[in-house]
């Protein structure tokens, strides 16, 4: 099975601070996502990266980068965390040589509260 | 730019029925994936089910099965014999040329014992 793990499942942080929130893949994915998940909204993509070093601008980036400098790791940072930035943050993978092409597999979520 | 609407914010079913969440979508491109995630209360996102655009027949697995509907871009799921564990978050997504998925908004179900 997939395994794709989250750093944290609850986070509380300061304004201003820089937090980082890391994802870990086991299955030697390609692509790696980043969203963020509010109530009636559902998930909007922040950044994706298809291969190492790689990375990609989603539908809301502002305010917030993203490193991978190996397969298996994607980081999500917030360089100076505002209160709007409080969010559920979801990580996903997936490959594009699966059996099941394209299908996104999810971490568990890091609650993000910025105070 | 392809959007994904879920009209029902919330829907309830009584436990052993069906229910039918509605699902729409608006792209221009001809060949792309729709799929089904369930996020259960305090729980990881999974997949349910998917369907590829280009394969006429619906997809199921288990009780769970799609109305796909592509004339008019309508994508909806079915559960059937609905169980206590069903109750979660439900997204449709869709994810055309690129390795992208846009989500719709999501759709609370509960089961009633």
């Amino acid at each position: 099975d997939v395994k794709v793990t989250q750093s944290s499942r609850y986070l509380v942080k300061r304004t201003g601070e820089k937090v980082f929130l890391e994802c870990v893949q086991d299955m030697d994915h390609e692509n790696m996502f980043w969203y963020r998940q509010d109530p009636g909204l559902g998930l909007r993509l922040i950044y994706f990266s298809y291969d190492v070093k790689m990375k990609e601008k989603g539908d809301i980036p502002e305010g917030y980068s993203v490193s991978r400098e190996k397969k298996e790791r994607f980081s999500l940072i917030l360089e100076s965390a505002s209160t709007n930035q409080t969010s559920m943050y979801l990580c996903a993978s997936s490959s594009l040589t699966s059996v099941v092409l394209d299908t996104q597999y999810f971490g568990p979520g890091t609650r993000l509260t910025v105070l | 730019a392809q959007t994904v609407t879920q009209s029902q914010p919330e829907m309830s079913v009584q436990e052993a029925e069906t229910v039918t969440l509605s699902c729409t979508y608006d792209t221009s491109e001809s060949d792309y994936y729709l799929f089904w995630y369930k996020q259960p209360p305090s729980r990881q996102m999974i997949l349910v089910i998917r369907q590829e655009a280009y394969k006429q027949q619906n997809a199921t697995e288990n009780r769970f099965s799609v109305n796909f509907q592509k004339a008019a871009k309508s994508f909806s799921l079915k559960i059937s014999d609905s169980q206590l564990g069903d109750a979660a978050m439900y997204f449709c997504a869709y994810q055309g040329g690129s390795e992208k998925l846009v989500f719709g908004k999501g759709t609370k179900l509960t089961v009633n014992p």
